[in-house]
């Protein structure tokens, strides 16, 4: 079993909607937990970063985090076609400066 | 601010060539800096990480070997390029202990 699974879509949705991105985890030590956006050819770029349960909140994103159930979410309101690249997941373990485990990544299109 | 450098962009190279790829960050210091490697579909998989001068790790046993000269420089590299190794290699830094990876714009590697 991976430590960290991610459905790899691809998901489509027309412009507009609302888009839920989710990712679960086997390891209870997780801490940090991120979201990462990449467009084709380019590298990862970082949405959200939260290391608490709950939800964090910025602009049209919002990151979730479960931890009681090892989930955590990605919400896209109003979505746009500028939106269209894969999301990656991202955990790791606080004290470890290598242990940082992705998600395969969703692939995301937004139908304008 | 912090910014990273990653080149080049592109790279096509023989079987059984030599490898050099580079990578700067500006704007901070003493960071934690990571070498991954992205297949096609895949997540992303870490090779090396670095947390000071001449200090490397490495998490998978394969034809690459990475260094860190100075502070803010990783550099990775291969003696003799396998077929295996083309893919898309990403750079990425960290600073303090709690803060998340911000990765450059990365490079495609064919080997031919």
């Amino acid at each position: 079993q991976k430590e960290v699974e991610q459905d790899p879509g691809p998901l489509s949705v027309p412009e507009g909607a609302i888009v839920s991105l989710n990712c679960t985890y086997s390891n209870s030590a997780f801490q940090y937990f991120m979201w990462y956006r990449q467009y084709s050819r380019k590298g990862p770029e970082l949405l959200m970063y939260t290391y608490s349960s709950g939800n964090k909140e910025d602009g049209r994103f919002t990151a979730q985090v479960d931890k009681s159930s090892k989930y955590i979410s990605l919400f896209i309101r109003d979505s746009q076609p500028s939106d269209s690249a894969t999301y990656l997941c991202a955990m790791r373990v606080y004290s470890s400066a290598s242990k940082i485990i992705f998600g395969s990544g969703t692939r995301l299109s937004i139908r304008p | 601010s912090q910014t990273i450098h990653q080149w080049p962009a592109t790279l096509v190279q023989p079987v059984g060539s030599p490898l050099s790829l580079e990578c700067t960050v500006e704007g901070t210091s003493n960071p934690n800096l990571y070498w991954y490697r992205q297949a096609a579909g895949r997540g992303l998989q870490l090779l090396f990480y670095s947390v000071g001068i001449g200090q490397i790790s490495s998490e998978v046993p394969q034809n690459l070997s990475a260094s860190r000269p100075q502070d803010r420089q990783f550099i990775l590299s291969s003696k003799k390029l396998l077929l295996s190794d083309s893919g898309f290699y990403l750079c990425a830094w960290r600073g303090t202990e709690d803060s998340p990876l911000h990765f450059g714009n990365g490079t495609r590697l064919t080997v031919t």
